[in-house]
């Protein structure tokens, strides 16, 4: 039981390449989250998704798509990075489908993401 | 207004002792959760403990409890007798909203906790 996977560890992009940043869980989880963390400000919702085949928007969307491949996987993608998009992002799942204050959120590993 | 603040950018405590963190939120829900997760060097979440608004007892899990004073807004994370592997960054967090509730996890800053031997 691995828990949050995250593929990859460590990534340097140039300004304008794109990436996707991979995600799967084995907790048989309905939600999925993707967050970013910078240095003093704590972690920021990028997407989510609440059940396999829906994706919604969170706090800091923009630069970034996702998708939802099936229950066990959630991708972020950069289609044109930036270095404002320098920053380690985290995955993260949780069991319920409605989002009850009780349901926690179990994190991946996180990547490390530098665009120069 | 910031919904999560924890005031101790940095605490230093020697081994064996106890350490308390600080939280306090700001939350016009009645209904809300409280999360303590912990940020090692190696740069991995991991939750530590809950507390729901409408619980009447303090969160305990091992050595980690939560001083839950809800008329103040504060959810203080203790830790007792500190480890070395205690150090770290914790991170206060908050989901409000029960039925249809919030998505998402509110976080704090963070505090650095360093355990001196």
């Amino acid at each position: 039981n691995a828990g949050v996977t995250q593929t990859p560890k460590f990534q340097v992009l140039k300004t304008g390449q794109s990436m996707t940043l991979q995600c799967a869980q084995d907790m048989n989880h309905n939600s999925m989250y993707w967050y970013r963390q910078d240095p003093g400000m704590g972690l920021r919702l990028i997407y989510y998704s609440a059940s396999e085949g829906t994706t919604d928007k969170g706090e800091v969307p923009n630069g970034y798509n996702v998708s939802r491949l099936n229950k066990r996987e959630f991708s972020l993608r950069l289609e044109s990075a930036a270095p404002s998009q320098t920053s380690v992002y985290f995955c993260a799942s949780s069991e319920e489908t409605s989002f009850f204050i009780t349901d926690t959120q179990y994190f991946g590993p996180g990547t490390r993401l530098t665009v120069l | 207004a910031q919904k999560i603040t924890q005031t101790q950018p940095g605490m230093f405590v020697q081994e064996k002792e106890a350490v308390t963190l600080d939280c306090t939120y700001d939350t016009s829900d009645p209904s809300y959760g409280l999360f303590w997760y912990k940020q090692p060097s190696s740069g991995e979440m991991i939750f530590l403990i809950y507390q729901g608004s409408y619980d009447q007892q303090n969160a305990t899990e091992g050595r980690y409890s939560l001083n839950f004073q809800k008329a103040r807004k504060s959810a203080n994370l203790v830790i007792s007798a500190s480890q070395l592997g205690d150090s770290a960054m914790y991170f206060c967090a908050m989901r409000e909203g029960d039925e249809g509730g919030s998505e998402k996890l509110v976080f704090g800053k963070g505090t650095k906790l360093t355990v001196n031997p």
